[in-house]
C-alpha cells in the first residue's frame, strides 16, 4: 500500500460544478497535512493546510479525518483557471514529506 | 525578495557524466529540500537539510549527495549521471520554528534533467 494515494483522476468538470477530492495516508503517526496545486510544467504551490476542525478559504474546503486516515478537498463553483493537478501532502513522523501522485482537474467551459 | 531559484532550468547529460544543481533561497528558511518528479507522478524527497551544516537522507538519495555550507544555499550533485535520473528536480525551503507546527514549503521553479 503506497503512503499516500488520491483519486487517479482525471477529473474533466464542467464550469460552476462541485467536484471533491480525497487522499488517504497509511502513517497514523502523521502530523501535518496540505493540499498543493500544480500547473502544467511548474513548481508546486500551497493551496492551503488543513487542519482537524476542516477549514475553509473562498470556494475550497478541506477536511482531516484522523479516525479513517483521509483528507478530502471540495472545490465550489469550478472555474476554468482551477484546472491543474491538486497533490496530496502528508508530513510524518521523523520529517518525513510524502507527496501523494496526484489528481488532474479539468474544467470545461 | 526572489523566493527560491534554481540554476540551470535545463540540462542534457551523457551517462557517467556529473554536475551540480544549484538551489538558493533570500527567506532565511531553515529547512530546504530537494525533490524530483517523473512523469505522471508525485515529488519524492532525495535529501534535505534542517539547517547549515545538517543534512539526512530522504526517500531516494542514492546517486545523489547534498552540502549546505549556508542558509541560502542547498546544491545538489550528481557523481555519475544514469538514465533513470532523467526527472524535473525541484528545491524547496521552509521556515520551522522551534516548537514545531505547520509549515508551508515553497518550491523554485525546477530543473529539467534529460540523461542520455
Amino acid at each position: 500500500r503506497k503512503e499516500v494515494e488520491q483519486d487517479p483522476g482525471p477529473f474533466n468538470v464542467p464550469e460552476g460544478a462541485t467536484v471533491a477530492f480525497n487522499c488517504t495516508y497509511s502513517n497514523s503517526a502523521s502530523q501535518s497535512f496540505f493540499w498543493y496545486r500544480q500547473d502544467c510544467r511548474k513548481e508546486p504551490k500551497l493551496l492551503m493546510s488543513v487542519y482537524s476542525s476542516g477549514n475553509e478559504d473562498g470556494r475550497f474546503t478541506a477536511q482531516l479525518n484522523r479516525a479513517s486516515q483521509y483528507i478530502s478537498l471540495l472545490i465550489r463553483d469550478s472555474k476554468l483557471s482551477d484546472s491543474a493537478t491538486y497533490l496530496c501532502v502528508v508530513i510524518g513522523g521523523g520529517f518525513k514529506t510524502i507527496f501523494g501522485a496526484g489528481t488532474r482537474l479539468f474544467v470545461k467551459a | 525578495n526572489a523566493g527560491v531559484t534554481q540554476t540551470p532550468k535545463f540540462r542534457i547529460l551523457k551517462i557517467g557524466q556529473s554536475m551540480t544543481l544549484q538551489c538558493t533561497q533570500d527567506m532565511n528558511h531553515n529547512y530546504m529540500y530537494w525533490y524530483r518528479q517523473d512523469p505522471g507522478m508525485g515529488l519524492k524527497l532525495i535529501y534535505y537539510s534542517v539547517g547549515a551544516g545538517i543534512t539526512d537522507k530522504g526517500e531516494v538519495p542514492n546517486g545523489y549527495n547534498v552540502s549546505r555550507s549556508t542558509t541560502e544555499d542547498f546544491p545538489l550533485r550528481l557523481e555519475l549521471a544514469a538514465p533513470s535520473q532523467t526527472s524535473v528536480y525541484f528545491c524547496a525551503s521552509s521556515y520551522l520554528e522551534s516548537g514545531g507546527g505547520q509549515e508551508t514549503q515553497y518550491f523554485g521553479p525546477g530543473t529539467r534533467l534529460l540523461v542520455l
